[in-house]
């Protein structure tokens, strides 16, 4: 099977700009999770979808959002772009119900100057 | 919050030898999981653990759910050069609506000289 996949790999932006991401599960995983890694603060849950609905949000403000489409395939949206947005942004699929078991994607480097 | 505390932070051993790291946790978790990062990818996962006191093998990597659900520990037995990298450990509660949030660890920083 193949891997979480995540693009792009790499994204560099202004301050003010907005930006999306786009994570592809692996198949037959329904549930997407998004994470934020900087080395300040590592690694930090924003949210997960499961079945096209958001079930869980972390501590982010609502510049952060997300969707999941109807073949789980989930996208990430930061609006009004700030320096501290720089991260490694990380998309981790599951099965969805009965496993716990996340397999993370190899990640989208944002850059914002 | 959930709060993870990975000790240690870095190691720095001599290829052969066995290593060990741990985390704990100010709350209880009912699912651990250990990941290994390499520089520029995402963490790919060592070892999931479900049951308090379980001890689960993957080659030379053996780690244990502790049995007060609120640690978990990794060892790795006789250390070579590709096992440099990151290490977290992650923990979940599957219960309310925490679903897929897992709470990761600082992580702990693996260097083996040859």
């Amino acid at each position: 099977k193949a891997g979480v996949t995540q693009t792009p790999r790499y994204l560099i932006k202004t301050r003010g700009q907005q930006v999306t991401l786009s994570c592809s599960p692996i198949s037959g995983h329904r549930s997407v999770s998004w994470y934020q890694q900087t080395p300040g603060q590592g690694l930090q849950f924003l949210f997960e979808y499961f079945s096209e609905t958001q079930r869980n949000k972390g501590n982010f403000p609502g510049r952060f959002s997300g969707r999941q489409f109807s073949n789980s395939r989930s996208e990430m949206n930061v609006s009004t772009l700030e320096l501290g947005d720089s991260a490694l942004y990380l998309c981790a699929s599951r099965v969805g119900t009965g496993t716990y078991e996340q397999y993370f994607g190899p990640g989208t480097r944002l850059t914002v100057t | 919050g959930q709060q993870l505390n990975q000790s240690p932070q870095s190691m720095f051993i001599q290829e052969g030898e066995d290593v060990s790291m741990n985390c704990t946790s100010s709350s209880i978790f009912n699912t651990w999981l250990w990941y290994k990062q390499d520089p520029g990818e995402g963490p790919v996962l060592l070892i999931a653990l479900y049951k308090a006191g379980e001890l689960t093998s993957n080659g030379r990597l053996t780690a244990q759910f502790g049995i007060t659900r609120k640690d978990s520990f990794l060892n790795i037995s006789a250390s070579i050069p590709s096992d440099v990298g990151i290490y977290f450990c992650a923990g979940l509660y599957a219960g309310g609506t925490s679903y897929g949030k897992l709470t990761f660890g600082q992580g702990t920083i693996l260097t083996v000289h040859p």
